[in-house]
């Protein structure tokens, strides 16, 4: 079992509807959530950044961490299509460890 | 203007040739990160270094080196031992609050 599993995609949603993008992982351990965006040919982005469980919302985004099910989300609310993007979850243990990457979704915004 | 400076954007290897890809940042972070992206694939850590004159091999550091001589400069060196290395390269920098910033990324494509 990998450590991160992501849904690779490709999602297709029409504008202005509300996306969810999730990932699973394994170790119990981890306690540091992140969310990053990547265009094309472009570096990750971060979005978003949580420790422990629970949501964190930062305009027109939410991150939701449920430690018990081991299970991380993002929701994107009033899509647009300048969201059209990979999106990546990653998490590591301790802020100074290693971050580990799922290989992320492939995002479509349809107009 | 901060920020984390990759180049070349795009770079070809002739067969048995090395090549060096640079990354600069003007952030202050100690911190710094060499991944490799392939398509469908998730990063994975080349190298690290989390001080000047000192880094350590990631999970795949087989044909690769790197070199830390100062603060601001992370160059990575894709050797002809490696057999594969068509990809897209990402430098990072790290806060003190942990948290991992990328460059624009670099396209490593052989002739």
């Amino acid at each position: 079992q990998k450590e991160v599993e992501q849904d690779p995609g490709p999602l297709s949603v029409p504008e202005g509807a509300i996306v969810s993008l999730n990932c699973t992982y394994s170790n119990s351990a981890f306690q540091y959530f992140m969310w990053y965006r990547q265009y094309s040919r472009k570096g990750p982005e971060l979005l978003m950044y949580t420790y422990s469980s629970g949501n964190k919302e930062d305009g027109r985004f939410t991150a939701q961490v449920d430690k018990s099910s081991k299970y991380i989300s993002l929701f994107i609310r009033d899509s647009q299509p300048s969201d059209s993007a990979t999106y990546l979850c990653a998490m590591s243990v301790r802020r100074d460890d290693k971050i580990i990457f799922g290989k992320g979704t492939r995002l479509h915004i349809l107009p | 203007d901060g920020g984390i400076t990759q180049s070349p954007k795009y770079l070809f290897r002739k067969e048995g040739q090395n090549v060096t890809l640079s990354c600069e940042q003007n952030l202050n972070h100690d911190a710094m990160y060499w991944y490799r992206q392939d398509p469908g694939q998730g990063l994975r850590l080349i190298y690290y270094s989390q001080i000047v004159n000192d880094f350590q091999k990631g999970d795949i550091a087989e044909g690769y080196s790197v070199s830390r001589e100062k603060k601001e400069s992370f160059p990575l060196t894709v050797t002809s031992a490696q057999k594969n290395p068509t990809a897209f390269y990402l430098c990072a920098t790290r806060t003190g609050n942990e948290k991992l910033f990328f460059g624009s990324g670099t396209q490593l494509s052989v002739l």
